[in-house]
């Protein structure tokens, strides 16, 4: 069964830094990948997902995220941090062959940006 | 075009009552979920179906039943609430076919005392 795995529990980072956020998983051949945002008392908002193809994807807010199957990684990063960015931000992996196969989650990174 | 809805958005029990989370979604998707989100613990499945009139269990699927009488429509019940089982749910949608998408309603807010 796929896994997922989030490293880092909380991360705090200055306005207008860079960001990384990592997230490695576990499955026997490339899976789906995704990652969500949650704003506070807020639902899950898809950012960005890989599928195939190239590695480096593009989603929303300004966010990508990089697929590296010989980590079994797909970290998502940002240039530039605003405030609004501050959230939950949450990885997860689906199988490819059955759509059947819910999303397994990580247990999520909480991200809070200071001044 | 609503999306996920969930109802109630909150909600407050005393331990041994019952009650019925309703999701409904208007996208015509074949599978739906429903989640709890507990600090520290991500998502966890309880229960999902894969299409009208069936059901199965995900992770924590003890002391939840589920019922999808209607394609649109996934029921998650308590019979007997207990504290364990404050929490936040959100219920998800999916097409089955092509983008792969899970999409997430607002969540309720579930308090068992």
């Amino acid at each position: 069964a796929q896994s997922v795995t989030q490293p880092d529990i909380h991360i705090t980072v200055s306005e207008g830094a860079s960001l990384e956020l990592r997230c490695n998983y576990s499955y026997g051949a490339t899976p789906y990948l995704f990652w969500y945002v949650q704003s506070p008392g807020q639902g899950l908002q898809l950012l960005l997902k890989y599928f195939s193809g190239d590695t480096l994807v593009q989603g929303i807010k300004g966010f990508e995220a990089e697929f590296k199957r010989s980590q079994s990684s797909f970290n998502l990063r940002k240039p530039s941090v605003h405030w609004s960015d501050a959230a939950e931000y949450f990885c997860a992996v689906g199988v490819p062959t059955s759509g059947n196969t819910p999303l397994v989650f990580g247990k999520g990174t909480r991200l809070s940006v200071i001044a | 075009n609503a999306g996920v809805t969930q109802t109630p958005k909150f909600r407050v029990l005393k331990t041994g009552q019952s009650m019925t989370l309703l999701c409904a979604q208007d996208m015509n998707h074949e599978y739906m979920y429903w989640y709890r989100q507990d600090p520290g613990m991500g998502l966890r499945l309880i229960h999902y179906s894969v299409g009208e009139g069936t059901t199965a269990k995900g992770e924590v699927p003890d002391g939840y039943n589920v019922s999808r009488l209607k394609k649109q429509n996934f029921l998650l019940g308590l019979e007997s609430a207990a504290p364990s089982q404050t929490s936040v749910y959100f219920c998800a949608s999916l097409t089955g076919t092509g983008a792969y998408e899970q999409y997430f309603g607002p969540g309720t807010r579930l308090t068992v005392t």
